[in-house]
């Protein structure tokens, strides 16, 4: 079963960043955090990946603690596209992503 | 951009049926899996596929779920006998190797009547 816990909703005004915590106090030194989101009933949508460092790609920013017990996924300027079920995961193993209930985050124009 | 390709989008079948759910995975990604997501509820995973062979099933993947990848570019779930409370989307999903993100279709929603 999932190792995160995440709040079930949030609210962002579009334009502002949107900041999506995910606590995964358990993750052993192996393990990634991982994030997808999934618009409406559509498929899972790879956002970004890390191990301990802080990254960015074209969608979002993953801000990981030192102590890699939480992390924070930041999209910089929410659009009302990004509306979503937003998954944070760790896995170490490739035979499975196993998704809990995630956040659900609302755009607000 | 490579993508993941499922057919039917919509698969409306009769109790008892058998259906078939096909999946194109990436092209050189090595790692097959298929989800499902009943109506409001979280995305489920039922069976991982590597190297010609199942690596990992839910105890959802009971003896009515099967999987074949029969000619190196497809990748099936079947159901043998659908019941009503196989009604959900099915997801196919794929990655290239260990660590890598993972490639989700856009789904099949069953509807067993």
């Amino acid at each position: 079963d999932a190792k995160t816990t995440q709040p079930p909703s949030m609210d962002c005004a579009e334009g502002r960043a949107a900041n999506l915590p995910c606590n995964h106090s358990t993750i052993s030194g192996n393990e990634y955090v991982y994030w997808y989101r999934q618009i409406h009933s559509q498929g899972p949508q790879y956002i970004i990946h890390g191990l301990k460092n802080n990254e960015t790609n074209e969608m979002a920013s993953l801000i990981i603690t030192e102590d890699r017990k939480s992390s924070t996924l930041i999209l910089p300027h929410a659009t009302l596209r990004d509306t979503a079920v937003y998954y944070c995961i760790v896995e170490t193993s490739y035979d499975k992503v196993i998704f809990g209930p995630g956040t659900s985050l609302s755009v607000i124009p | 951009e490579p993508e993941v390709t499922q057919t039917p989008s919509h698969q409306v079948t009769q109790m008892g049926q058998e259906v078939i759910l096909r999946c194109v995975p990436i092209s050189n990604h090595l790692y097959f899996y298929w989800y499902r997501q009943i109506l409001g509820q979280k995305v489920e995973f039922l069976v991982s596929f590597y190297n010609n062979e199942i690596s990992e099933k839910s105890e959802i993947f009971d003896d009515q779920f099967s999987v074949e990848r029969p000619d190196g570019s497809n990748f099936t779930l079947k159901i043998r006998s659908t019941k009503l409370e196989d009604s959900a989307m099915y997801f196919c999903a794929s990655i290239v190797d260990g660590n890598t993100e993972a490639f989700f279709g856009q789904g099949t929603r069953l509807t067993v009547v």
